[in-house]
């Protein structure tokens, strides 16, 4: 168990809808980390927050939004659903130094249909 | 430009042979991360080392090894004497401030699915 919670572990959802993923870190880090992984594109980083604040932006769609809140938890939105957006999507936390390892939750597996 | 790379997609191995995941990184920063992390066919992500730009130092853990060569930019992974447990999908990464010009982000390679027939 790597500390990190996620939920919910599976979503099936229609096109056109918005889904909200919830991400808890491990006891302590500061910084959250959300990843994609689809079988054409691999693991696809996201978005980075650290202590609340946005610090890195990847290959995120502009339909899709994070936020991390006050308490360390972190939200990723995704709306205007695409079959194309099934995928295993990961949290993955982090210490307080921003070299550390990344430990990652179970994933959360979208469907769209 | 791809920054890590994992050119074994695929590897089938019987059970007690060795085998050795290749793991190439570029990066132009003097301090960096490097990790391998493995992902079993239950999904999750488990992490299996770490290590420095500045400790080249070889490291044995079990019947997992782990070679870094700066020269050839490489950061390869031997597991002995592998058993049926080890069938998993291996992913190399690398963090450094590339990406972002401030957070250290772990890039992940393709990943090496690791086959280990009884």
């Amino acid at each position: 168990d790597s500390g990190v919670t996620q939920t919910p572990k599976h979503l099936i959802t229609a096109t056109g809808q918005r889904v909200t993923l919830r991400c808890s870190p491990r006891s302590g880090d500061l910084s959250v980390y959300w990843y994609q992984q689809s079988l054409d594109q691999g693991l696809q980083f996201l978005i980075h927050y650290y202590n609340g604040e946005e610090r890195a932006k990847g290959n995120i769609l502009e339909r899709f939004s994070a936020q991390q809140f006050p308490d360390l938890h972190s939200e990723l939105n995704l709306s205007s659903l695409e079959l194309g957006d099934s995928a295993l999507y990961f949290c993955a936390s982090s210490g307080t130094g921003m070299n550390t390892e990344a430990f990652f939750g179970q994933g959360t597996r979208l469907t769209v249909v | 430009a791809q920054k890590v790379t994992q050119a074994q997609t695929e590897i089938s191995v019987v059970e007690k042979e060795d085998v050795t995941l290749d793991c190439v990184y570029e990066t132009r920063d003097t301090t960096y991360y490097l990790f391998w992390y493995k992902q079993p066919p239950s999904g999750e992500l488990v992490f299996l080392i770490r290590r420095n730009s500045f400790d080249e130092q070889n490291e044995i853990s079990g019947r997992y090894s782990w070679n870094f060569q700066k020269s050839t930019s490489s950061f390869n992974f031997t597991i002995t004497a592998s058993q049926v447990v080890d069938s998993a999908v291996y992913f190399c990464a690398l963090s450094d401030r590339g990406l972002s010009g401030g957070s250290y982000i772990p890039t992940f390679g393709r990943g090496t699915s690791l086959i280990v027939h009884p």
